[in-house]
């Protein structure tokens, strides 16, 4: 069965500083690969995707995430983390039954704060 | 002007009673879900629909049910409630074609059962 680990539960960064959150899957095929954050008391909102090519894909606000087939990860980078980058993100991997439907698997998510 | 809706956002309900969250969106998605998502943990699939008048199962389905009268609404149904559905609950929807894999969260519902 599809799985997705993210092995770290909090991560304290100091503002300014980079940034790495780790995401590992389990999967006999290269499923979608997704990294959502979550702020306090909202839902889930969309900061990068990939789907095939480039392993380093562009999200919002400054995030990347690097794909390794080999590795079977996902990290998640920032060069200089913001106070307001403090939420808990979440890696998820999309399991397709069909070219139409999407079954998303979530990982635990990582709790980021960003201290002064 | 937010394209999944939620309601209500926060609820108390009584053990053994029955409770439905409602979701709403206007991505014009064909698929919707309903995901739960527990302290410190991710969220799990309960139920989805790919198509009005029809549900299908998720990873978690049991003491749940779900009704999908128009594309557009999805409602989530706990005819006994238990304290153990304590919890947030999310509902999503995705679209077709090329990104139909990414999947559009609202706002959640937090659940309290006592």
């Amino acid at each position: 069965a599809q799985s997705v680990t993210q092995p770290d539960a909090r991560v304290t960064v100091s503002e300014g500083a980079s940034l790495q959150l780790r995401c590992k899957y389990s999967s006999s095929v290269t499923p979608y690969l997704f990294w959502y954050v979550q702020y306090p008391r909202q839902g889930l909102q969309l900061l990068l995707k990939y789907y095939s090519g480039d392993p380093v894909v562009q999200g919002v606000n400054g995030f990347e995430a690097e794909f390794s087939k080999s590795n079977s990860s996902f990290h998640l980078r920032k060069a200089s983390v913001h106070w307001s980058d403090s939420a808990v993100y979440f890696c998820a991997v999309s399991i397709g039954a069909s070219s139409s439907f999407s079954k998303l698997v979530f990982g635990q998510g990582t709790s980021l704060s960003v201290v002064p | 002007e937010a394209a999944v809706t939620q309601s209500p956002r926060s609820k108390v309900a009584v053990t053994g009673g029955k409770v439905t969250l409602s979701c709403h969106q206007t991505n014009n998605h064909d698929y919707m879900y309903w995901y739960r998502q527990d302290t410190g943990h991710g969220l799990r699939l309960i139920h989805y629909s790919y198509v009005a008048d029809s549900t299908e199962k998720g990873d978690i389905p049991d003491g749940y049910k779900a009704s999908r009268p128009s594309q557009e609404n999805f409602s989530l149904i706990l005819e006994l409630a238990s304290l153990s559905q304590t919890a947030v609950y999310f509902c999503a929807s995705s679209g077709s074609g090329v990104n139909y894999a990414e999947q559009f969260f609202g706002p959640g519902t937090r659940l309290t059962v006592l």
